[in-house]
């Protein structure tokens, strides 16, 4: 397997504009996590899913933020509108199991002018 | 709720010295407990883990041993190498989701 799988790499995007991550999990794998991490605040888990179904979006910092996953091998999370504050790397991770380790995709850079 | 206290970097060290990052946790119940290093420019990836009490973790010279007693999960290596330095995050799974430390970033010194 190519491991997690995240696109793009680097989004470079103007205040206001809405922001698309994308993320394959490792097939077979019932966890999916988007996280979020930042200098000032580590790492944040914003929401989590498990067999595709969304159970933990406590993290998700405000309603601009949402995330969906319409079946096992993708997953969005969707910024509208992203503001400057919203910069930061996002990673996806998946797992196959709770309490299993969780597999890592190599995260997104974004940043919004 | 859960949490993960590890001690603050940077560290800096030289190369060969030994490494300890101190790590302790809160957890309802018996949570598997983790190692993850993070290297520039990628994301996380497993270090090394260990699931019940008195279990020891070890992979690439680093080891760490569950404490129940003392609620830690320090890690160490007895030899660095400028190749490990990266940020090394500690984390528990104690339900669903897992919960991770602020990370250490390790320097090493040629």
């Amino acid at each position: 397997d190519a491991g997690v799988i995240q696109s793009p790499r680097h989004e470079v995007t103007e205040m206001g504009q809405e922001v698309t991550l994308r993320c394959k999990p490792i097939s077979g794998h019932d966890y999916l996590f988007w996280y979020r991490q930042t200098m000032m605040r580590g790492l944040e888990l914003l929401i989590y899913f498990n067999n595709n179904v969304p159970i933990d979006d406590s993290g998700m910092p405000e309603d601009r933020f949402s995330a969906k996953m319409p079946n096992a091998s993708f997953s969005t999370l969707k910024i509208q509108p992203s503001e400057p504050r919203d910069s930061a790397v996002y990673f996806c991770a998946s797992s196959l199991d709770q309490g299993a380790e969780a597999f890592f995709g190599q995260g997104t850079r974004l940043t919004v002018v | 709720g859960d949490s993960v206290t590890q001690m603050e970097g940077p560290v800096t060290l030289s190369e060969e010295a030994f490494l300890t990052i101190n790590c302790t946790y809160t957890a309802t119940g018996y949570p598997s407990l983790f190692w993850y290093v993070q290297y520039p420019g990628e994301g996380l990836q497993l270090l090394l883990k260990a699931t019940k009490a008195d279990d020891k973790g070890s992979n690439k010279g680093f080891e760490a041993t569950y404490r129940k007693e003392t609620t830690s999960f320090h890690l160490e290596k007895g030899s660095v190498q400028v190749s490990d330095s990266a940020v090394y995050f500690c984390a528990l799974t104690g339900g669903f989701k897992t919960i991770f430390g602020a990370g250490t970033r390790l320097f090493v010194k040629a």
